[in-house]
């Protein structure tokens, strides 16, 4: 059963600081992976996706990719109380860019 | 404005009547797929359609029906429902499927 593992949190950092969250997968021919952002109630908004090792930055948000550890990380810098939200992972199977499988997030607080 | 459109947002029903959730986008999208997310279990891919008439098996396809006879709409059929049916459902599409998914605005469903 491939998985894709997140720390449920809460994590809580106060406002300015560098939140850092993890994710890890189990399908180690996973190609490509995703990050979404889901406020309480509302549906899942695309931070950034990755396919290659390293880093690919967008603005505050920092995507990490480590294929060899299976590992993948998402860093905000300047978090914002408007940051509090929950982080969800997702990783598409080895050769199938449209199946996805999706961690149950990690819940951010950014306290002021 | 470009968006996923789901209805209806909620709906209550009883076991074993049969129901269908529309789903339609505005942005000329290839792909299009639906997920349920349940507590503790993260979101789970049900069905995914790459194009008219082409539609595949997510993790959890038991239960459900898709059809995509038009690029615009992908409904998803409940033919007999359960109470384990019990979810929030999300309808998302995207241009390439390997850059990410646009999210409609779910529709929780409640089968007694």
């Amino acid at each position: 059963q491939k998985e894709v593992e997140q720390n449920s949190g809460p994590l809580s950092v106060p406002e300015g600081a560098i939140a850092s969250l993890n994710c890890t997968y189990s399908d180690r021919g996973s190609q490509s992976f995703f990050w979404y952002r889901q406020y309480s109630g509302k549906s899942p908004e695309l931070i950034m996706f990755i396919y290659s090792n390293g880093d690919k930055e967008d603005g505050r948000f920092t995507a990490q990719l480590n294929k060899a550890s299976q590992y993948v990380s998402l860093l905000i810098r300047d978090s914002q109380p408007s940051d509090s939200a929950t982080y969800l992972c997702a990783a598409s199977e080895r050769d199938n860019f449209n199946k996805f499988y999706f961690g149950s997030g990690t819940k951010l607080n950014v306290k002021p | 404005e470009a968006q996923v459109t789901q209805n209806p947002r909620y709906l209550i029903t009883v076991t074993g009547k049969k129901l269908t959730v529309t789903c339609s986008q505005n942005m000329n999208h290839e792909y299009m797929s639906w997920y349920r997310q349940d507590p503790g279990l993260g979101l789970r891919q049900i069905y995914y359609s790459m194009n008219v008439e082409v539609t595949d098996k997510g993790d959890v396809p038991e239960g459900y029906k898709v059809s995509r006879k038009e690029k615009r709409n992908f409904p998803l059929i409940l033919e007999s429902p359960s109470p384990n049916q019990t979810s929030l459902y999300f309808c998302a599409s995207s241009v390439t499927g390997g850059n990410g998914y646009t999210f409609g605005s779910g529709t929780r469903l409640t089968v007694v």
